[in-house]
């Protein structure tokens, strides 16, 4: 089955700074790609997703890129807000479908 | 809109007990899901259902049981507690056309003692 890496499992950066977040997936059948965002006593909310036929998709101060060829993804946030401060979930899953497997997490703390 | 709603939001049981994860959706939505969530591990998909009357097993469904009799409800079952079965387990949702793209509930908090 699909195997999702994360990294880092932690990241914090300066208020105003850019954040990074990579994930790397295992099967090249793979072509939808989300990110999830969770606060605090919450559920984990969709921010923002890429399908494989895309390379880069932006919305605002939020964009992720795809490389197919190294399967690998990842999720920018330029301009971070202190509201950006919680933990961010990548996954895969095959055409679509809600079967997603999810990467192990990222907890993001923005500095004021 | 209520989207996903869970109940309860928090559980102590003792081992051995069972008990019944409640998952309902007001959105029409096709797919149902449950995944838990342990730290380090991410989300882990326990059971999914992509309509009424269907159901299938996830990456970890041993001690758990579904049943999808109407499309807006989901329910859990744990059917013997194991302290191993400690976690925050979430029900989410999608519809077909936004395949993948899913609606989570608040969560509900499990202790197995």
């Amino acid at each position: 089955g699909e195997n999702v890496e994360q990294h880092p499992s932690t990241l914090s950066v300066q208020e105003g700074d850019s954040a990074v977040i990579k994930c790397t997936y295992s099967d090249s059948a793979s072509n939808y790609f989300p990110w999830y965002k969770q606060e605090l006593g919450k559920g984990p909310q969709l921010i923002i997703d890429i399908r494989s036929n895309v390379g880069e998709k932006k919305d605002q101060r939020i964009a992720v890129t795809l490389n197919k060829t190294a399967k690998h993804f990842s999720l920018h946030i330029t301009e971070t807000q202190p509201e950006d401060s919680a933990v961010y979930f990548c996954a895969a899953s095959y055409d679509g479908n809600e079967k997603l497997t999810f990467g192990t997490g990222t907890r993001l703390t923005i500095i004021p | 809109n209520a989207g996903v709603t869970q109940t309860p939001k928090f559980q102590v049981l003792k081992t051995g007990q069972s008990m019944t994860l409640q998952c309902a959706q007001d959105m029409n939505h096709e797919y149902m899901s449950w995944y838990r969530q342990d730290p380090g591990m991410g989300l882990r998909l326990i059971h999914y259902s992509v309509g009424a009357g269907i159901t299938d097993q996830g990456e970890v469904p041993n001690g758990y049981n579904v049943s999808r009799s109407t499309t807006e409800d989901f329910p859990l079952r744990l059917l013997s507690a194991a302290p191993s079965q400690t976690s925050v387990y979430f029900c989410a949702s999608s519809s077909v056309q936004g395949a993948g793209k899913l609606f989570f509930g608040s969560g509900t908090q499990l202790s197995v003692l």
